[in-house]
């Protein structure tokens, strides 16, 4: 069973805006990441943070994870047209190799 | 090309039928994953190997699928009497030992 929920399940934004994506999780973890999909497409690695770090940026990309509530959210500053895509947060756990996939945040952006 | 390659992009089955894919991981990668996708979830994990080891398989794994992964290298995965639950998007990804996942296009399997 999928592991983790995303909030809001779809979002709608305009160009130059900033979109949060927000994911709750429920057993303890070695690391949280985030992956994008484009529609039809396989999944590429956005940014990963370790279960030690409270917040990690990449480029336009602001990743926070809170381990006492669970939860992580992603922020994309300055969105572009280009960022529309699945948005699906993901789990290590301590005592497991595989992923536990969250069900997703779908972004629009209009240009 | 130094990604993750799976084949088929795409397959049409007709139910009952048996159908296999592969999946080619980076070189250096020693862990290889099966996911299962379908339209509007997040992918579920099905099963993973760590070399030619398979260390982990999901319950959603009937007795119908199977995978390999003979010396280590590229995976397969076989899904017998196919059924028509059984359409979705599987995913193969490749990891070394730190963290971080490739992850191929995919295969999207649609049993009529």
């Amino acid at each position: 069973s999928q592991q983790g929920e995303e909030d809001p399940q779809a979002l709608s934004i305009q160009e130059g805006e900033n979109a949060t994506m927000n994911c709750s999780y429920k057993t303890s973890i070695n690391n949280l990441q985030w992956y994008r999909q484009n529609s039809g497409r396989g999944l590429v690695h956005l940014i990963l943070i370790r279960s030690n770090e409270r917040e990690k940026h990449s480029g336009r990309l602001r990743v926070t994870l809170d381990t006492s509530k669970k939860s992580s959210s992603l922020l994309i500053t300055a969105s572009r047209a280009a960022d529309t895509a699945s948005y699906f947060c993901a789990t290590e756990g301590t005592n497991t190799d595989k992923l536990i996939f969250g069900t997703g945040t779908r972004l629009q952006v209009f240009p | 090309d130094t990604g993750v390659s799976q084949d088929p992009r795409h397959k049409i089955t007709k139910r009952g039928q048996n159908v296999t894919f592969r999946c080619d991981p980076i070189s250096e990668h020693n862990r290889l994953y099966w996911y299962r996708q379908t339209l509007g979830q997040g992918p579920e994990f099905l099963t993973y190997f760590q070399n030619e080891a398979q260390l982990e398989k999901s319950r959603l794994l009937s007795d119908r699928f199977s995978a390999e992964r003979p010396k280590g290298s590229f995976s397969t995965l076989e899904i017998q009497r196919t059924e028509q639950g059984d359409s979705a998007m599987y995913l193969c990804a490749s990891s070394p030992e730190i963290p971080g996942y490739t992850f191929g296009s995919g295969t999207r399997l649609t049993v009529v």
